[in-house]
């Protein structure tokens, strides 16, 4: 089965400041990978999704990035955070339709 | 584009009470259909989900039926417990073209359940 590895579990970053989350997929090869948001107060947004190493589709424009250097990883990134960005990040995949959801990544920008 | 709309929560009940969580889709496609629970300070768990109409998911005495005719997936649990205190989350798919795996999840905005002793 696969396993999703998220972290930071929390992060607090200043205004302005970079962000890198990374997230690594285990038990599974070639797995469609997915960034969702979850700002307070409200449902999950997906942010990006990939099919392959290097293909990147983003789904809302932001002050967000996304990179899949290998396989099995998959990098959310901003250059300079705004205080809109606070919220919940999950990283998930589907082997098979079944989404699997890493345990999330809380980050409060200040 | 494809939507779902859940009940307005939050959702507070005694211990032993019944539970609906309503949920209704629109979709282009023949979406499936999911219930995730999300418990405090944790991500995202598949609660159970159902992939054609007329399907039951189950799990955890939780259950919800696809009905097509009046596109909905509302969740039920006949006797909740504290444990069950958790935000809950419709959310639906519509595999891609071709014949490939992936589709991307469509959430409802999520109702806040609270059980009380």
């Amino acid at each position: 089965s696969q396993t999703i590895h998220q972290w930071p579990a929390t992060l607090v970053q200043p205004v302005g400041s970079p962000l890198s989350l990374e997230c690594t997929v285990e038990g599974t090869s070639n797995p469609n990978l997915y960034w969702y948001r979850q700002a307070a107060g409200r449902g999950l947004q997906l942010l990006f999704y990939s099919v392959g190493i290097g293909q990147i589709s983003s789904e809302v424009p932001q002050n967000l990035s996304a990179s899949r250097p290998q396989d099995r990883q998959f990098i959310l990134s901003s250059k300079k955070l705004l205080l809109s960005d606070s919220g919940f990040y999950l990283c998930a995949t589907d082997p098979s339709g079944g989404y699997t959801f890493g345990s999330g990544t809380r980050l409060t920008v200040v | 584009g494809n939507s779902v709309t859940q009940m307005e929560g939050p959702v507070t009940l005694s211990e032993e009470a019944f539970l609906t969580i309503n949920c209704t889709y629109t979709a282009t496609g023949y979406p499936s259909l999911f219930w995730y629970v999300q418990y405090p300070g944790e991500g995202l768990q598949l609660l159970l989900k159902a992939t054609k109409a007329d399907d039951k998911g189950s799990n955890k005495g939780f259950e919800a039926t696809y009905r097509k005719e009046t596109t909905s997936f509302h969740l039920e649990k006949g006797s909740v417990q504290v444990s069950d205190s958790a935000v809950y989350f419709c959310a639906l798919t519509v595999p891609g073209a071709g014949g490939t795996s992936y589709g991307k999840l469509t959430f409802g905005q999520g109702t806040i359940l609270t059980v009380h002793p």
